[in-house]
């Protein structure tokens, strides 16, 4: 399968708790993005890379939220000290560099955050 | 504020029968949209995108239309089958993606 894969798939923590989430692109995408979605709406944008450089970070995005792409390929996103209202489903999506701007994202199966 | 959204939270019908789903935009300045299907407990599945310099774009058994004069967007499905159940998001590209609420389709055998 070459498909954006995200790892764990689920993951029940204890608020105050750090967790980190791992997302592997599609090979030769360097566009790479996280979103979170809460039930019943969709998915909000938090942050995405091109290559290993962060271009760009939602006011979704506090502090206790850090993502790192260090080599350009997969991606992990880090929760420090979590929250009940940190429970979500965790979303990465990958693109090529599309040209014009337009670019077709692709997503993995997500990541579900239950804060206990 | 900008904002995509859609016009009804859940739609039904009878396997066979043609399915519209419609998509509100307020950014006149968009230029490029995509269609993705959700089913339960999986991520967005991308079904088809159209840009800003066209009105319609078909794929297989869907079509897009857009509307610019009064910022609309719409997903066709021809013969909806069981299969097409799910929630259909229509998303601006800001770059990243910006996601209305969605639209549960559920098809009726």
């Amino acid at each position: 399968d070459t498909g954006v894969s995200q790892n764990p798939r689920h993951k029940i923590t204890k608020r105050g708790q750090n967790v980190t989430f791992r997302c592997d692109p599609i090979s030769e995408h360097n566009r790479l993005y996280w979103y979170r979605q809460t039930l019943g709406q969709g998915p909000e944008f938090l942050t995405y890379f091109q290559n290993e450089a962060q271009l760009e970070k939602s006011r979704l995005l506090s502090d206790r939220f850090s993502a790192e792409r260090p080599k350009g390929s997969f991606s992990t996103l880090e929760i420090q000290r979590t929250e009940q209202g940190d429970s979500a489903m965790y979303l990465c999506a990958s693109s090529p560099r599309g040209t014009g701007g337009f670019n077709e994202q692709f997503f993995g199966p997500g990541t579900r955050l239950t804060v206990l | 504020g900008e904002s995509v959204g859609l016009h009804l939270p859940t739609l039904s019908v009878q396997e066979g029968d043609n399915s519209i789903i419609n998509c509100a935009y307020s950014n006149s300045a968009s230029d490029y949209f995509i269609w993705y299907k959700q089913e339960s407990g999986k991520g967005p599945q991308f079904i088809i995108d159209i840009r800003s310099n066209m009105d319609k774009r078909q794929g297989q058994r869907v079509t897009v239309l857009l509307n610019k004069t009064v910022k609309h967007l719409s997903l066709q499905i021809a013969a909806t089958q069981p299969g097409d159940s799910a929630v259909y998001f229509c998303a601006e590209n800001m770059g990243w993606m910006r996601f209305g609420a969605g639209t549960r389709l559920t098809v009726k055998p």
